[in-house]
């Protein structure tokens, strides 16, 4: 049971919008920032997105995240094959003096 | 770009010590980030196991805490994880990282080693 809330699948077309969301509480995503992470199948995490909203440097602009209250969203569009994968969000829990994740979305592209 | 590699045994005995060192090139331990751990069992999400600053001071995953112990040597630019009596849940994929406290868990990630616990 992850302390962060995510859908455990999502799917969509090429070319097409979809967003995938996490649910958190007060101590974490309604106090702290949100990071987001793509999985490609047998890979390490990649780094996708930080402080809610900022990409590091070559993550593409398809790539986006918001936070409200205590829920945060990744949205990516113009959806490509390549974007097939899992991803997680993560955020500071001040309760726990600790980093909780979400239990994972798994994207297909259809 | 910050590297990092992990090293340890790829199999543990249940009831033993899972020990675990990561190295860092191309960036120094003690340029003001933390230095982490996170699992991933096979199959499942991702688990963070704690973080450590080249000071030593550390942050735990409460649900491993008593468990764990994390050290730094900063001579060798190198971090280590230590997990006492382990059982066939520990058995993962593990990643040490560079980490944000509070801001982000990981940034630049190992490969990942995948660690089986069995006799």
């Amino acid at each position: 049971q992850s302390v962060l809330t995510q859908p455990p699948s999502a799917s969509g077309t090429p070319g097409q919008r979809v967003t995938i969301s996490c649910s958190g509480s007060r101590s974490n995503i309604g106090t702290n920032t949100v990071s987001w992470y793509q999985q490609l199948s047998g890979t390490a995490p990649k780094f996708l997105i930080y402080n809610n909203n900022q990409r590091p440097s070559g993550v593409p602009d398809r790539f986006s995240g918001s936070k409200s209250g205590t829920s945060a969203s990744l949205a990516i569009s113009g959806l490509q094959s390549e974007d097939e994968a899992d991803y997680y969000c993560a955020s500071w829990d001040d309760s726990l003096h600790g980093w909780v994740f979400g239990g994972g979305t798994k994207l297909t592209v259809l | 770009q910050v590297q990092l590699q992990e090293s340890g045994p790829g199999l543990v005995k249940p009831s033993e010590t899972l020990s675990l060192t990561c190295t860092v090139s191309s960036f120094s331990l003690r340029s003001g980030y933390y230095w982490g751990w996170i699992r991933q069992p096979p199959g499942k999400g991702l688990e963070w196991i704690g973080s450590i600053y080249h000071s030593g001071s550390t942050f735990h995953n409460p649900s491993l805490k008593s468990r764990v112990t994390m050290s730094v040597d900063t001579s060798k630019n190198e971090f280590s994880l230590k997990l006492s009596s382990v059982t066939a849940a520990d058995t993962a994929v593990y990643y040490c990282a560079r980490c944000r406290i509070t801001i982000f868990p990981a940034d630049d990630w190992s490969q990942g080693t995948l660690v089986t616990v069995s006799s």
